[in-house]
């Protein structure tokens, strides 16, 4: 069952930047971390970052960074994504995820439906 | 950095059967903080097990996870047609790292 709700499928050129959002359907700030994880065709799951609420601050897998932000704008109670420099690698279904409470706060039980971006000449 | 090995990489079984998926990680993690997941196509993950034993809400009981250290196991005793997916195992520390995945399908 979904509950982040995702913006919709993307197409890029190599080298532009994709902003994808995230927020849950109930509008409420979530004091739970953010976290992005995606997955190219075929393949498994891959960690790419979080924001963390309580600090305001996100940290990023390393070979993310310098290419990858990750903000909130608490007004709207949404997250972004934000993946620069895009190369045809970059193509995946990119999911945001977090955990429900602090007995889970280690995992992800909470995902959103996923965007795909396709980044393609 | 923690890599998180599963083994077999798929796992052909029937119905019925009982299915035992192995996460075997580089140095020694916290029981805390290694979570195991199912995907179905064209799904998002869905979590099953926490603190490497704990169910996640609504997981049947026919799912169990044991372990400690480097080795854990993620078992279903007696296999629905549902649960033929993809399973990963994941490590909660300053980033998650995810396991490549255990494709479990119908023999």
């Amino acid at each position: 069952q979904v509950q982040l709700v995702q913006s919709g499928a993307e197409v890029k050129k190599p080298g532009s930047s994709v902003k994808v959002s995230c927020k849950p359907p109930g509008g409420t700030f979530s004091s739970y971390n953010i976290n992005w994880v995606r997955q190219a065709p075929g393949q498994g799951l891959e960690w790419v970052g979080r924001f963390v609420p309580f600090l305001g601050i996100a940290n990023f897998a390393e070979k993310f960074q310098g290419r990858v932000s990750i903000t909130a704008d608490k007004s709207t109670s949404t997250v972004y994504m934000e993946l620069n420099s895009l190369r045809s690698e970059d193509t995946a279904v990119y999911y945001c995820a977090r955990p429900s409470s602090l007995v889970t706060k280690y995992s992800l039980d909470v995902w959103g439906q996923g965007t795909t971006v396709t980044v393609s000449s | 950095e923690i890599v998180l090995t599963q083994s077999p990489g798929t796992l052909s079984l029937s119905p019925g059967d009982r299915a035992a998926l192995s996460c075997r990680a580089s140095q020694s993690v916290s029981s805390a903080y290694l979570a195991w997941y199912q995907q179905k196509p064209g799904q998002a993950p869905r979590l099953l097990i926490y603190g490497a034993s704990s169910r996640a809400t609504g997981v049947p009981d026919r799912f169990s996870g044991t372990g400690s250290g480097t080795d854990f196991t993620l078992t279903i005793s007696s296999l629905e047609p549902e649960d033929f997916a993809v399973y990963y195992c994941q490590r909660y520390g300053s980033s998650y790292t995810f396991g490549q995945g255990t494709k479990l399908e119908i023999k």
